[in-house]
């Protein structure tokens, strides 16, 4: 089935390092969607990237796409305390439903 | 900003009873979702639905389950008759018009059935 995986499954960093994680799948996608839970909390949507794009950037995150590796990278620089959340890849295929990984949780310590 | 939300925000019931939760989309969006995250796990697509009727559903979605847009507005998923691996956090969804791609997520709803 059509599945992200996040890897690692969870980072701690000191506030202000970078922190990347990445994401894998395994079929033809139409796009690749970030998002972000705070602990028991609802989805935020971060960002997207079409299959046709290899780099996209919002604010202090970055995003790279690997179509030919399927596989994607987010990049949060500059990290903050407010930061620290679980972050999740979802894909969409031709279905046009999301396919979530298991998510990769960080802790930003101050 | 226009944003999904969701009622209740928790729900406590007991094995075998009916539950409706329910989801306002943004307003003008035509596509649907319910997704649901068993704690711990990963986010599952349930059901998507457009134009009033559902355009897919996953292996999840049972005969228990079902879904409306009873008044235009409001989209509900009801679970008829609850077991206890129903407990789970349950997230609406909604996508604008063909050629938006981003899907907008409600806060959820916790289920907890006993």
């Amino acid at each position: 089935s059509q599945q992200g995986e996040e890897d690692p499954q969870a980072l701690s960093i000191q506030e202000g390092e970078n922190a990347t994680m990445n994401c894998s799948y395994k079929t033809s996608i139409n796009n690749l969607q970030w998002y972000r839970q705070n602990s028991g909390r609802g989805l935020v949507h971060l960002i997207l990237i079409r299959s046709n794009e290899r780099e996209k950037h919002s604010g202090r995150l970055r995003v790279t796409l690997d179509t030919s590796k399927k596989s994607s990278s987010l990049l949060i620089t500059a990290s903050r305390a407010a930061d620290t959340a679980s972050y999740f890849c979802a894909t969409e295929s031709n279905d046009y439903k999301l396919s979530f990984g298991a998510g990769t949780t960080v802790t930003v310590r101050a | 900003e226009p944003e999904v939300t969701q009622t209740p925000s928790h729900q406590v019931t007991q094995m075998g009873q009916e539950v409706i939760l329910r989801c306002v989309p943004i307003s003008n969006h035509l596509y649907f979702y319910w997704y649901r995250q068993i704690l711990g796990q990963k986010v599952e697509f349930l059901v998507s639905f457009y134009n009033n009727e559902i355009s897919e559903k996953s292996e999840i979605f049972d005969d228990q389950f079902s879904v409306e847009r009873p008044d235009g507005s409001n989209f509900t998923l009801k679970i008829r008759s609850t077991k206890l691996e129903d407990s789970a956090m349950y997230f609406c969804a909604t996508k604008g018009l063909a050629g938006e791609e981003t899907q907008y997520f409600g806060p959820g709803t916790r289920l907890l059935v006993l």
